[in-house]
């Protein structure tokens, strides 16, 4: 199984700052197959990023992806205020189980 | 467009079985190109994968759950579900259902609202 550490815990940020979330695996995960999803109170979560950096549809270009093997890193360029929600990343295509980081909350300053 | 909806009873007695279904609207559930999972999250933690069923009715569990959990699919109602035996306090959580990529497995492109179930006597 696939562990996934996401940090930090938390971060307290105010909108138009730059913020980078970080997601390292226990094992390389072949061919990037590391997405990143969003959830805010109440909702299902959001496909962002798959591929390691590819976006979603509909997904605006502040939200970039990197990395790969066991380091990826989650970038918002510029907060916008609706931005502030919990950001979960997850290993796919591999052997089962799918895997979850346990998520990054950005709380506003 | 797609929509998932998850139906099945909010509270759950220790030791019961809960049975939940996922109502497929906006497209078919009988396609090569997706697979259908269940994914949970307990109250303020994070997200637990469940199940997933590929189109070919290939099932796959999560190891910690694989001995109390059945995943099925009904074509013919457009819909799938998820059986969970001996539950307790444990599994109390939303529960959502989730639309899959078949290619890339397990990437998960579509979910459900969720649905909250409570074990509790």
């Amino acid at each position: 199984e696939i562990v996934l550490t996401q940090s930090p815990g938390t971060l307290s940020l105010s909108p138009g700052e730059r913020v980078i979330l970080s997601c390292r695996a226990s094992q390389t995960i072949s061919s990037s197959y590391l997405a990143w999803y969003q959830q805010k109170p109440g909702q299902a979560p959001r496909l962002l990023i798959y591929g390691a950096s590819t976006r979603a549809t509909g997904i605006p270009d502040r939200f970039s992806g990197s990395g790969s093997g066991t380091h990826f890193n989650l970038t918002i360029s510029r907060l916008e205020p609706e931005d502030f929600a919990v950001y979960y990343c997850q290993q796919y295509g591999g052997s089962p189980p799918l895997t979850f980081g346990q998520g990054t909350r950005l709380e506003t300053k | 467009q797609l929509q998932l909806q998850e139906s099945g009873p909010g509270l759950v007695k220790p030791s019961e079985t809960l049975s939940l279904t996922c109502i497929v609207s906006g497209g078919s559930i009988n396609t090569f190109s997706y697979s259908w999972g269940w994914i949970r999250q307990p109250p303020g933690k994070g997200l637990e994968w469940i199940a997933t069923i590929s189109h070919t009715g290939n099932t796959y569990y999560n190891p910690s759950l694989k001995s109390r959990v059945t995943i099925s699919v009904d074509t013919s109602k457009n819909q799938f579900a998820l059986r969970l035996t001996s539950m307790t306090a444990a599994d109390t959580a939303v529960y959502y259902c989730a639309r899959q990529s078949a290619l890339t497995w397990g990437l998960i492109g579509d979910w459900g609202h969720g649905t909250l179930v409570t074990v509790s006597s």
